[in-house]
């Protein structure tokens, strides 16, 4: 079974604070995948990497960036948070470029 | 960009009915189509998907149909159960050919609600 893991289920941070989201998934996969769910809006693709150190931007980069130092580890990093940051953030990775497998999500309330 | 439009938003039917829930994709490339079914509190999970090649794919109780010169693709269940109550996703695989990995375009989910 693929098992994709997020450090955090809940985090409540403060507006200008640096937050750090961290993804691992365990099966070897080469692509790995940041999202933000909000109601309405679907999953929207904000970073993605395809290999090791390697990174690509989605559709919502801004005020994001990410780091992907080893295989198994994607990280997804607020610069500075703002309260327009808070959603439900989703990582993922697939093999190659079909079947995404996703983590639990860790939602984030910044104030 | 590219852009995957998905309705109805929320559904609302009878165990035992049918569902269908509709997507249109705009990028003529894209060739790979999965749905994904997220319970309340819980993962997105891949439960179908459909390549170009093929009109028509079904599992079970769910069945997807495509149809390419309409860039547009169905998720039907029949006999719905209550525990199919979530919010379900539907996807285009893009690929804007500057990176080695093509990505994947979510609809807005559509919310199903089966009442027993």
């Amino acid at each position: 079974d693929v098992k994709v893991t997020q450090s955090s289920r809940y985090l409540v941070k403060r507006t200008g604070e640096k937050v750090f989201l961290e993804c691992v998934q365990d099966m070897d996969h080469e692509n790995m995948f940041w999202y933000r769910q909000d109601p309405g809006l679907g999953l929207r693709l904000i970073y993605f990497s395809y290999d090791v150190k390697m990174k690509e931007k989605g559709d919502i980069p801004e005020g994001y960036s990410v780091s992907r130092e080893k295989k198994e580890r994607f990280s997804l990093i607020l610069e500075s948070a703002s309260t327009n940051q808070t959603s439900m953030y989703l990582c993922a990775s697939s093999p190659g470029q079909e079947t995404q497998y996703f983590g639990p999500g860790t939602r984030l309330l910044v104030l | 960009g590219e852009n995957v439009e998905q309705h109805p938003s929320t559904l609302s039917v009878q165990e035992g009915d049918s569902a269908v829930i509709k997507c249109t994709y705009s990028d003529s490339a894209s060739n790979y189509f999965p749905w994904y079914k997220q319970e309340l509190g819980k993962r997105p999970q891949l439960i179908i998907d459909i390549r170009s090649n093929v009109g028509e794919k079904k599992d079970q109780r769910i069945a997807v149909t495509l149809n390419k010169t309409a860039k547009h693709f169905s998720l039907h269940i029949t006999e719905t159960q209550p525990e199919d109550s979530a919010v379900y996703f539907c996807a285009a695989l893009t690929d804007d050919g500057s990176s080695n990995t093509g990505k994947l375009i979510f609809g807005q989910g559509t919310t199903l609600q089966v009442k027993p």
